[in-house]
């Protein structure tokens, strides 16, 4: 059963720290996304990549967020430095095709941000 | 600007009752629109998609709509079991390739 990995599931961590998520795509999906997820703003796109090249990262604060793709089976999201501001829930999603957002997406788990 | 609305945001609805759950987006431009499920604590599944040159699709107990000349799309949950519990969130894929999420129903179906 192919499936979105997100790794840590939960993390608390304390202001000015650095915190990476880790997400691993279902194996051959050529499109991978970052979401966050609040109460207040609900789901927002973050960025997201085509064969690990990104290709839209407009709703990331570029001055501390970060993503990558080091490989086929990695995608990194960095906070540096992390504000409380930042707490929420992280998703990671795959989509099979090269379509891009208009795939039907695939979900991680998540992993719950707190910045105290 | 695209914005996309999920009324009511809760519903609970006795079990066995057919129910729908409704979206309304402000410009039908658009290329697509998918249904998903979120249960507490866990990621989203998408339940359906819709081309914007379709106009519903079906899988089991669970039918979706689109109008885009209205900009509407319904999602129709036939005899409705416990397990259905969820909050329900719609997406549009908009004319500059952006996902447009609604802000969800949460759906409790009572015992």
């Amino acid at each position: 059963d192919a499936r979105v990995t997100q790794t840590p599931r939960h993390k608390v961590t304390e202001m000015g720290q650095e915190v990476t998520m880790r997400c691993q795509p279902i194996l051959g999906h050529n499109t991978v996304f970052w979401y966050r997820q609040t109460m207040m703003q609900g789901l927002e796109l973050l960025a997201y990549f085509r064969n690990r090249a990104p290709l839209d990262d407009s709703g990331m604060p570029k001055d501390r967020f970060s993503a990558e793709m080091p490989d086929a089976t990695l995608a990194t999201l960095k906070i540096q430095p992390s504000e409380p501001r930042d707490s929420a829930v992280y998703f990671c999603a795959s989509a099979p095709g090269l379509a891009g957002v208009t795939d039907t997406q695939y979900f991680g788990p998540g992993t719950r941000l707190t910045v105290l | 600007k695209q914005e996309v609305t999920q009324i009511p945001a809760a519903l609970s609805v006795p079990e066995g009752e057919n129910l729908v759950l409704n979206c309304s987006f402000t410009d039908s431009a658009i290329y697509n629109l998918q249904w998903f499920r979120q249960d507490p604590g866990k990621g989203l599944t998408s339940l359906l998609l819709i081309q914007s040159s379709q106009r519903e699709q079906t899988s089991g107990r669970l039918n979706a709509s689109l109008d885009k000349s209205s900009g509407r799309s319904t999602l129709y949950i036939a005899a409705s079991q416990p397990g259905d519990s969820a909050t329900y969130l719609c997406a549009v894929t908009d004319s500059n390739y952006q996902l447009i999420w609604g802000a969800g129903t949460k759906l409790i179906i009572k015992p």
